[in-house]
């Protein structure tokens, strides 16, 4: 099945700074590549994907950018602000209806 | 815009109890799927159904099963309940091809 590793886990920025979130995943049948915003105890939020016809997407301060060669897909959030703060999580889907989700990076924008 | 809905938001049982989850899905959204979140881990895939169907399977414990009705909202039924099935259960649906939307969650906790 899909494997999905994500790195860093933990990530700390100032306020203002981007932010850089790595994924890779195993089944090159993958096709789509959505990311996950996740606040403590809340729902799992979409903020951006990325379909595998597509080498990158942007939308205001995020962007997605997606090697098919590699196998790797990338979030970078610019001009971060403390509400950016929270567990983000990208995931893979090969068309089974069914996500594998990385294991999260924890971003703290620090004011 | 209409969201997900699932219920209860809070569930506390005794181990061995059963318990029954129920997603609501997005109007017009043919697809449902089930993720189980344990503390401080990434959402794992457990069934998902298309047009009242089953449609992909994944790490479901043989004790859960589940249906979608055909006034599309799911059911997940839980039974012999144990200690380690305390998490936080998603439902989300998708209109077509990945897209997927989660719901609030259920917080079940097993005593």
């Amino acid at each position: 099945g899909e494997n999905v590793e994500q790195h860093p886990s933990t990530l700390s920025v100032q306020e203002g700074d981007s932010a850089v979130i790595k994924c890779t995943y195993s089944d090159s049948a993958s096709n789509y590549f959505p990311w996950y915003k996740q606040e403590l105890g809340k729902r799992p939020q979409l903020i951006i994907d990325i379909r595998s016809n597509v080498g990158e997407k942007k939308d205001q301060r995020i962007a997605v950018t997606l090697n098919k060669t590699a196998k790797h897909f990338s979030l970078h959030i610019t001009e971060t602000q403390p509400e950016d703060s929270a567990v983000y999580f990208c995931a893979a889907d090969t068309g089974r209806r069914a996500l594998t989700f990385g294991s999260g990076t924890r971003l703290q924008v620090q004011p | 815009a209409a969201g997900v809905i699932q219920s209860p938001r809070h569930l506390i049982k005794e181990k061995r109890e059963t318990a029954t989850l129920k997603c609501y899905p997005i109007p017009r959204h043919d697809t449902v799927y089930w993720y189980q979140q344990g503390p401080g881990q990434d959402p794992q895939f457990l069934i998902s159904f298309y047009e009242k169907m089953q449609s992909d399977k994944g790490s479901i414990p043989d004790r859960f099963s589940a249906q979608q009705f055909s006034d599309y909202h799911s059911e997940l039924n839980m039974s012999s309940l144990e200690l380690g099935d305390s998490a936080l259960y998603f439902c989300a649906s998708s209109p077509f091809l990945n897209e997927q939307f989660f719901g609030p969650g259920t917080r079940l906790t097993v005593l």
